[in-house]
């Protein structure tokens, strides 16, 4: 079936660097993306969205870019902070689906 | 305060008994969601609503049940015959479905033994 995965289940980073996560998506026909973010015990928070006519999209300290040709969507983190240390979450949101769909996360971990 | 509220936090209970989590939104939305989330694993989708007085199955419904007789409120019954329904449990909203950013509760966890 469809299916939104993701390359890395765990990125360890250093405090200050760039940290980068990845998600392959298998649906093409698929016309919205969302990253979320989710610390331990608490629900998903909102990070950035893009839909399917752009390739990339700002927010603060965030980046996400979207390439249709291979699948792959990921979210780029500028000066990685402790508190930035979570689990993130791609979705998807496939034509004729009327709720995302999502990955199974990545955890990334920030090292003082 | 705006936002999505979900009760209670933390709930037991044996197993065979039917239990009903609460989910309530003031934010005015159309599309609520109820998801399961299991230990180190992402979001599945159990059921959702779009309107008032209308509700979908999702991929893993069996065992479940919901209602939306009011915008503001989709609470999500958890049967006997739902075979492992200890999990944490999210509920969230949206504007409309589909593609629009969900807001979520903080979620219940539910352990039954």
């Amino acid at each position: 079936g469809e299916s939104v995965g993701l390359h890395l289940p765990t990125l360890s980073v250093q405090e200050g660097d760039n940290s980068i996560i990845n998600c392959a998506y298998s649906n093409s026909a698929s016309d919205y993306f969302i990253w979320y973010k989710q610390e331990s015990g608490k629900g998903p928070q909102f990070i950035i969205d893009i839909r399917s006519n752009m390739d990339k999209r700002q927010g603060q300290r965030v980046t996400v870019l979207l390439n249709k040709t291979v699948k792959h969507l990921s979210l780029q983190i500028a000066a990685t902070q402790p508190g930035d240390s979570a689990v993130y979450f791609c979705a998807e949101n496939p034509t004729g689906r009327r709720a995302l769909t999502f990955g199974s996360g990545t955890r990334l971990q920030v090292q003082p | 305060d705006g936002g999505i509220t979900q009760s209670p936090k933390y709930l037991f209970r044996k197993e065979g008994q039917n239990v009903t989590l609460s989910c309530e939104q003031n934010l005015n939305h159309d599309a609520m969601y109820w998801y399961r989330q299991d230990p180190g694993q992402g979001l599945r989708l159990i059921y959702y609503s779009q309107i008032v007085n209308d509700f979908q199955k999702g991929d893993i419904a069996e065992g479940y049940s919901v209602s939306r007789e009011k915008k503001e409120s989709f609470p999500l019954t958890v049967t006997s015959a739902q075979k492992n329904p200890t999990a944490f449990y999210l509920c969230a909203s949206s504007i409309a479905t589909p593609s629009y950013e969900q807001y979520f509760g903080p979620g219940t966890r539910l352990t039954v033994t």
